[in-house]
């Protein structure tokens, strides 16, 4: 079936840099996505979201980037910091019906100092 | 503003024994209500959503069963578990209408099953 899925299992990056956490989706309907971060024993925390009517949304230190042509969600965090390591998963709406939101598997972000 | 709150956080249970974990949210009416597993460095798989009182939907077949007997408050059950129940439980909300709007997370529980 039609599912979320990410490029990369694990993120390593230097405290200050930039990440680029990104995530694929086969679902063409789908007309909102949303960014999660998860930190080790902890619920998902809602990070920021986006609608299929934009291609960019910004919160602080980060911006969420929708590529509706080739299917392509990303996640950018600027002057990553050692509290931003954690795992990252995308979501989408399937919009339709009753659907519920389809997760991605996730990706582990490691920032080092 | 509204909460979700989980208990217990972490449980330790023997093969075969019965599970009720429950799930309440504050602030909100007529919430959306979810049940996720997460196993140990994997993906969310739902297994059970509600959109009212007494309306349960399942996801996989399965040794669990959920109940929604009042507004606020979801719980997740099993007559005898199984050593493939270990994982993280975790209970999300949403506002009500169509489930695939933004869902919030609880902290989880841990079980553990032995």
């Amino acid at each position: 079936g039609e599912s979320v899925g990410l490029h990369l299992p694990t993120l390593s990056v230097q405290e200050g840099d930039n990440s680029i956490i990104n995530c694929a989706y086969s679902n063409s309907a789908s007309d909102y996505f949303i960014w999660y971060k998860q930190e080790s024993g902890k619920g998902p925390q809602f990070i920021i979201d986006i609608r299929s009517n934009m291609d960019k949304r910004q919160g602080q230190r980060v911006t969420v980037l929708l590529n509706k042509t080739v299917k392509h969600l990303s996640l950018q965090i600027a002057a990553t910091q050692p509290g931003d390591s954690a795992v990252y998963f995308c979501a989408e709406n399937p919009n339709s019906g009753y659907s519920t939101l389809t997760f991605g598997k996730g990706t582990m972000l490691l920032v080092s100092p | 503003s509204q909460t979700i709150h989980q208990w217990p956080a972490t449980l330790v249970q023997p093969v075969g024994s019965p599970l009720s974990l429950e799930c309440t949210v504050e602030g909100t009416s007529n919430p959306n209500l979810y049940w996720y597993r997460q196993a140990a460095g994997r993906g969310l798989q739902l297994l059970f959503y509600s959109v009212g009182i007494g309306q349960i939907s399942s996801e996989v077949p399965q040794n669990l069963s959920a109940s929604r007997p009042q507004d606020r408050q979801f719980i997740l059950s099993s007559k005898k578990l199984l050593l493939s129940d270990s994982g993280f439980y975790l209970c999300a909300w949403s506002v009500a209408g169509f489930p695939g709007e933004t869902q919030y997370f609880g902290p989880g529980t841990r079980l553990l099953v032995l």
